[in-house]
């Protein structure tokens, strides 16, 4: 199984540009997220969508929209790209269940010059 | 904000060795889990526990909780190279989302 894909891996931006992270999940889970991990700063949670047509925000949502396409698919936008969004993100999904794991893509690694 | 706080940040070991590694939180929770970045790479799932545990085992991992301490460690026994990864605890409480820590860093030397 594929599980929690993520495209690109790498991507490298000039301020101001705008760019869509993909993520899709092949294991019929209702909720997406997006992270990103910064160095010493652990997971910070960007967005979320616990279910098809639902999203909400996180922790660290300034700069950033969201899109779930369908149960499948959740996208993350920076509409203006600031060097201060140069991170690795992070996709993942669970089921609605404090008892079930998180699963995760492999991450973007992007950087905004 | 996190919740849990992984001690230490850096562990250095030679292979053959165990590694502990120990997760500090600051309110209640409904379980804690740990999970396992090598370089690169997402997170992965190692283990949950319920607020209600008090231990966990799965292969080489064992895992203790004391939530009167608000506290938890992974022990990882008889390490290997392929062991060397980042360890994130994460807590939940009335959320289905969980809180992750800063995690530890194992370099386990062959």
């Amino acid at each position: 199984n594929a599980g929690v894909t993520q495209t690109p891996k790498f991507q490298v931006l000039k301020t101001g540009q705008s760019m869509t992270l993909q993520c899709a999940q092949d294991m019929n889970h209702n909720s997406m997220y997006w992270y990103r991990q910064d160095p010493g700063m652990g997971l910070r949670l960007i967005y979320y969508s616990a279910s098809e047509g639902t999203t909400d925000k996180g922790e660290v949502p300034n700069g950033y929209n969201v899109s779930r396409l369908n149960k499948r698919e959740f996208s993350l936008r920076l509409e203006s790209a600031a060097p201060s969004q140069t991170s690795v993100y992070f996709c993942a999904s669970s089921e609605v269940d404090r008892n079930q794991p998180q699963h995760f893509g492999d991450g973007t690694r992007l950087s905004i010059l | 904000s996190q919740q849990g706080e992984e001690d230490p940040q850096a562990l250095s070991i030679q292979e053959g060795e165990n590694a502990t590694m120990n997760c500090s939180y600051k309110t209640s929770i409904n379980n804690l889990q740990w999970y396992r970045q090598n370089s690169g790479r997402g997170l992965v799932h190692l283990i949950l526990i319920r607020s209600n545990e008090r231990e966990k085992h799965s292969g080489r991992l064992r895992v203790t909780l004391d939530t009167s301490k608000k506290s938890s460690s992974l022990l990882i026994t008889a390490s290997r190279a392929a062991d060397t990864a980042s360890y994130f605890c994460a807590t939940t409480l009335w959320s289905y989302i969980p809180t992750f820590g800063r995690g530890t860093s194992l370099i386990v030397h062959p």
